[in-house]
């Protein structure tokens, strides 16, 4: 079936240090892939997305490069913020047929000033 | 355009005792999902519903029933509530195209004691 491999938090990082957070998948067919953010007390809101392989997602800084041949779609972000310390998930939708999301476990990060 | 909606925002029930969660898109969405969230488990994915009239298990439906009521409403209900289902539960739905990212509510934080 389809999953997503997510590493593992927590991630702590200085102001303006570079962000780097994996994600590898596995599924059938062409999924679109996405990242979520969830800052504390709320619901998951859509970052970025990408619906084909070599697309690059991007907004608020933040890019994920849709990497078939690797099957991941990792998220950077070159300075972060103390306003970017939230929970990250990866994401795939399978529409083959009938639409599925399979998330990750999410990663914590934690900016300091 | 409201979105995803979810109700209640908060609950506390006693060991037992039965509720249901309501949960309401407005975006004509054919797909929609109910999620637990729980501290280091990420999501995971109690029921999901790829169209009116039907209803599928996810990876965590024992003590959770759900009904599709129409294809806006999806609600999930607690028989017997147990302290383990003391948890923050998301409603989401995702359109027909490959591409559309599914949309979340704003949870509700449920506390069984």
């Amino acid at each position: 079936g389809n999953s997503v491999t997510q590493m593992e938090g927590p991630v702590t990082l200085s102001e303006e240090a570079f962000l780097t957070i994996n994600c590898t998948y596995t599924a059938t067919g062409y999924p679109s892939l996405f990242w979520y953010v969830q800052y504390p007390g709320e619901g998951l809101q859509l970052l970025l997305k990408a619906t084909k392989a070599d697309d690059k997602g991007s907004n608020k800084g933040f890019e994920a490069t849709y990497r078939k041949e690797t099957t991941s779609f990792h998220l950077e972000k070159g300075s972060v913020q103390v306003s970017d310390s939230a929970v990250y998930f990866c994401a795939l939708l399978y529409s083959g047929g009938y639409q599925k999301v399979t998330f990750g476990i999410g990663t914590k990060l934690q900016v300091i000033p | 355009n409201a979105g995803v909606t979810q109700t209640p925002k908060f609950q506390v029930l006693k060991t037992g005792q039965s509720m249901t969660l309501q949960c309401a898109q407005d975006m004509n969405h054919n797909s929609m999902y109910w999620y637990r969230q729980d501290p280091g488990m990420g999501l995971r994915l109690i029921y999901y519903s790829a169209s009116e009239g039907t209803t599928d298990k996810g990876e965590v439906p024992n003590g959770y029933n759900v009904s599709r009521l129409n294809k806006r409403e999806f609600s999930l209900r607690l028989e017997s509530a147990a302290p383990s289902q003391t948890s923050v539960y998301f409603c989401a739905s995702s359109g027909v195209q490959g591409d559309t990212e599914a949309f979340f509510g704003q949870g509700t934080r449920l506390t069984v004691v």
